[in-house]
């Protein structure tokens, strides 16, 4: 079983609908992370959390909303879906050990706003 | 401000060659360097990685060089196999800070 899942794999909304994105894991890690990719501009971070109550926005936030219901969940939603939210996104997790910077990516949902 | 660039969009090199994909950085402070690989329809996986106090890390095929004074790192493949062709993308952190900053990735392509 994968240690990071993502749900759905893919979807397809229109303009301004409200949609959730899901992510489990059970690396039992206390840190996880949402990144959207787009062409020629790498993965970029929403938003992250380092424990159940504690959410941090990233770089591109706007537009986004998370909510961490345990440790192992972590939930992106858009508000109000807009075409240029058009992209992969990729839930990730860290922190087994103190000081591991490594994280570890889910298989990604790919969206597409209409 | 793009904090980690990766200038080549694509390479394209024959099995057996070494591969060699590159990465500059801007900010002093990153003390931590990761290479990520990605096949389609995956998530990215962890390569390798460098912390700031060494200028080479290796893993069978997969060596690391950083050089801290050019703010550059890079990957080396050697010998490159079909199966490695996959985005690679760098990314650096500060330790502790738990957010890392990625470039915009190299499409790698090796030819059998």
């Amino acid at each position: 079983d994968a240690d990071v899942t993502q749900t759905p794999r893919n979807r397809i909304t229109k303009t301004g609908k409200r949609i959730m994105l899901e992510c489990s894991q059970t690396k039992g890690h206390d840190r996880m992370y949402w990144y959207r990719q787009d062409p020629g501009l790498g993965l970029r971070l929403i938003y992250y959390s380092f424990d159940v109550k504690d959410i941090n926005k990233g770089e591109i936030s706007d537009g986004y909303s998370v909510s961490r219901q345990a440790q192992a969940k972590f939930s992106l939603s858009l508000e109000s879906a807009i075409p240029n939210q058009t992209a992969l996104y990729f839930c990730a997790t860290s922190g087994g050990v103190a000081f591991e910077e490594t994280q570890y990516f889910g298989p990604g949902t790919r969206l597409l706003v209409l | 401000d793009q904090q980690v660039k990766q200038n080549s969009p694509s390479l394209s090199v024959q099995e057996g060659r070494i591969s060699i994909l590159n990465c500059d950085y801007t900010n002093s402070m990153f003390d931590y360097f990761l290479w990520y690989k990605k096949y389609p329809a995956e998530g990215p996986t962890f390569l390798i990685s460098i912390s700031s106090i060494k200028d080479k890390n290796e893993d069978g095929r997969f060596t690391v060089f950083l050089n801290k004074s050019a703010k550059h790192l890079s990957l080396h493949i050697v010998p490159s196999q079909p199966g490695d062709s996959a985005v690679y993308f760098c990314a650096a952190t500060i330790t502790s800070g738990s957010r890392l900053t990625f470039g915009e990735g190299t499409q790698l392509t090796v030819n059998p």
